[in-house]
């Protein structure tokens, strides 16, 4: 099993929507959780941090669900420029373990 | 500032061909890291130095070498390429291990 699972998708959605993502991981001991976007042949950045209590920033909200051991990503009002890879990220005591990202294409 | 630079952008390299590739940031950071990225795999971890003085071997550092030559630069070395090592190489800091990463703008290399 990979310590941290995403659905590859592509999700299509039209411009306006809510998206949402999942992400898995399976060590128990994770500390600290992030969400990356992935524009195409570009380096990953960091979109949000990822809170027990959950946290919003904008249209992007995260949830931890530390019993279940799963992260979500939700975006609302879908814009094209949301157009990217997103990338769950969780890490050990000292290391950051990516999964292998989830595509998004907004479309008008 | 900069960030993180990579140096270069882009490489063609000859299988058996050496090369160095190299990694800087400006932020003061005690934390640096290489990865590669391939289709379908993810980042996955070759190497890293958690501080100035320390390297150490990450998921997949079979093929590789690196330096933290001081606080600010880490290069990472293919002495021998081969056609497995065709991928898309990022260098990422971080103040501390565990904390978020910044990442390089990465260096797309062909091993023919």
């Amino acid at each position: 099993r990979k310590e941290v699972e995403q659905d590859p998708g592509p999700f299509n959605v039209p411009e306006g929507a809510t998206v949402a993502f999942n992400c898995t991981y399976s060590n128990s001991a994770s500390q600290s959780f992030f969400w990356y976007r992935q524009d195409c042949r570009k380096e990953p950045k960091l979109l949000m941090s990822v809170y027990s209590s959950g946290n919003e920033d904008g249209r992007f909200t995260a949830q931890l669900n530390r019993a279940s051991q799963y992260i979500s990503l939700l975006i609302r009002d879908s814009k094209l420029s949301d157009s990217a890879t997103y990338l769950c990220v969780v890490t050990t005591p000292h290391k950051l373990i990516f999964g292998t990202g989830t595509r998004l294409q907004v479309f008008p | 500032n900069a960030g993180v630079t990579q140096t270069p952008k882009f490489q063609v390299l000859k299988t058996g061909q050496s090369m160095t590739l190299q990694c800087a940031q400006d932020m003061n950071h005690n934390s640096m890291y290489w990865y590669r990225q391939d289709p379908g795999m993810g980042l996955r971890l070759i190497y890293y130095s958690a501080s100035e003085g320390t390297t150490d071997k990450g998921e997949v550092p079979n093929g590789y070498n690196v330096s933290r030559l001081n606080k600010r630069e880490f290069s990472l070395r293919l002495e021998s390429a081969a056609p497995s090592q065709t991928s898309v190489y990022f260098c990422a800091s971080s103040e501390v291990q565990g904390d978020e990463q910044f990442f390089g703008p990465g260096t797309r290399l062909t091993v023919l």
